[in-house]
């Protein structure tokens, strides 16, 4: 596609169920980050990955919080016994390299936790 | 204290006017300077990006950054009712892998 896709775009759940958010980067883009937007909050970063691996997770709230990227291309982010609080838009960017690409931000995923 | 500040508005001025935005910062770390712009249930889309101190220039928008005051600062003239969005200052240490975000300022232009 043309930009980054993200799915689903609004996800409802309960508390204490499991979540997974996908991320499509550009085609061609090494690079892919993770970040939350609360409620009139900027961007919060939460990780990201240069190829196949995790560069830097040190935005991982807490071990409930994980994310993968099994072929250098889509990225799951995976939230466990969701709480109230990570109720958020999970946004996902690319770019062509992690140090001099632009970030290119998809329109994010809006998690809800009831 | 967060390590960007950015006073959240909201910010309304009639079209033509000129708006000036800003974020003040503790780290003296950070190297790389950028503004995004983000419509309602959009993504952030870079609007500027500068290294180190200095003014860069690009259509209606100029931004500033004075190191020396860890402040930074956005300028849009001739102000349009599409510049209508939130306004995110952002920085890192070292290119974009790690941007740190202010809270944002919404805008408003009216006609």
């Amino acid at each position: 596609g043309a930009g980054v896709s993200q799915t689903p775009s609004n996800k409802v759940t309960e508390k204490g169920k499991y979540v997974e958010l996908r991320c499509d980067p550009i085609s061609g883009h090494t690079a892919l980050y993770w970040y939350r937007q609360s409620l009139g909050q900027g961007p919060e970063f939460l990780i990201y990955f240069q190829g196949t691996g995790a560069a830097d997770d040190s935005g991982l709230p807490n071990d409930r919080f994980f994310a993968v990227r099994p072929e250098g291309s889509v990225s799951t982010l995976k939230i466990q016994r969701t709480e109230r609080g990570d109720s958020a838009v999970y946004l996902c960017a690319s770019s062509v390299d992690s140090y001099t690409g632009e970030l290119f931000f998809g329109e994010g995923s809006r998690l809800t936790v009831l | 204290q967060k390590e960007v500040e950015q006073d959240p508005g909201p910010l309304s001025v009639p079209e033509g006017a000129i708006v000036s935005l800003n974020c003040t910062y503790s780290n003296s770390a950070f190297q790389y300077f950028m503004w995004y712009r983000q419509y309602s249930r959009k993504g952030p889309e870079l609007l500027m990006y500068t290294y180190s101190s200095g003014n860069k220039e690009d259509g209606r928008f100029t931004a500033q950054v004075d190191k020396s005051s860890k402040y930074i600062s956005l300028f849009i003239r001739d102000s349009q009712p599409s510049d209508s969005a939130t306004y995110l200052c952002a920085m890192s240490e070292g290119g974009y892998n790690k941007l740190i975000f202010g809270a944002g300022t919404r805008l408003a232009v009216h006609p």
